[in-house]
């Protein structure tokens, strides 16, 4: 059973370069995309880019000039980096696996089905 | 941007209900519609993926349908345990978005 264990700061000053990671456990890790998305305090979903294990990635265009998604095959894992944080950066922050399915040659419906917990980052000075 | 907005924002029902919850895309997403649902302080959980497929493990009494543009989520006999917020979401195009969100209390 595929689980997702996410990790880093989660208190950060303005301008601070946010930093998370998630290891992906007990399953495939080549056959996926991998997702960040996040949840500012009551409010709704955001998602934030995908890369898979190829290193391919594609980003939220609203955040591509300061976001970093990057990919360590050898260990399972998938990194976030955000620069230049503000107080609208402040949310949960979960990592997700991308998964397809497909009924006919070259249509496939893309869902994420397995989460990570999410980590709680606020941007305070 | 495809914009996804979900109709109503809350939602007042009682156990036993049929409750239906809906999502319009700004523009045609073919089947390419999920839907989560996600409780107080919890993580999103996949419920219904392609606009209509149950994901495994998911009861029964979860039901998505709807092309193009617009889609529904129903639930058909309301339990204590699905009062949550949900959540649609587009994947038609690569920048992946969700609605705002329906936050289904109890009455």
């Amino acid at each position: 059973q595929v689980q997702l264990q996410q990790w880093g700061a989660g208190l950060l000053k303005p301008s601070e370069t946010l930093s998370l990671t998630c290891a992906v456990y007990g399953g495939s890790f080549s056959a996926y995309y991998w997702s960040w998305i996040r949840q500012p305090p009551g409010k709704g979903l955001e998602w934030i880019g995908e890369i898979n294990r190829s290193g391919s990635t594609n980003y939220n265009p609203s955040l591509k000039s300061r976001v970093t998604i990057s990919v360590d095959t050898s260990k399972n894992q998938f990194s976030l980096k955000l620069n230049s944080v503000t107080a609208a950066d402040s949310a949960v922050y979960y990592c997700a696996r991308g998964n397809s399915r497909s009924w006919y040659p070259g249509v496939h419906y893309y869902y994420m089905d397995v989460w990570g917990k999410g980590t709680t980052v606020t941007v305070s000075s | 941007d495809i914009q996804m907005t979900q109709s109503p924002s809350s939602l007042s029902a009682s156990v036993g209900d049929r409750v239906t919850i809906t999502c319009r895309a700004s523009q045609s997403i073919s089947s390419y519609l999920n839907w989560y649902q996600q409780k107080p302080g919890k993580v999103p959980k996949l419920l219904i993926y392609a606009a209509s497929s149950l994901q495994s493990g998911v009861p029964s009494r979860f039901s998505g349908s709807g092309s193009g543009t617009d889609f529904t989520l129903t639930i058909s006999s309301l339990q204590p345990e699905d009062f949550a917020t949900y959540h649609c979401q587009q994947s038609y195009s690569t920048l992946y978005t969700f609605g705002q969100g329906t936050k289904l209390e109890i009455k």
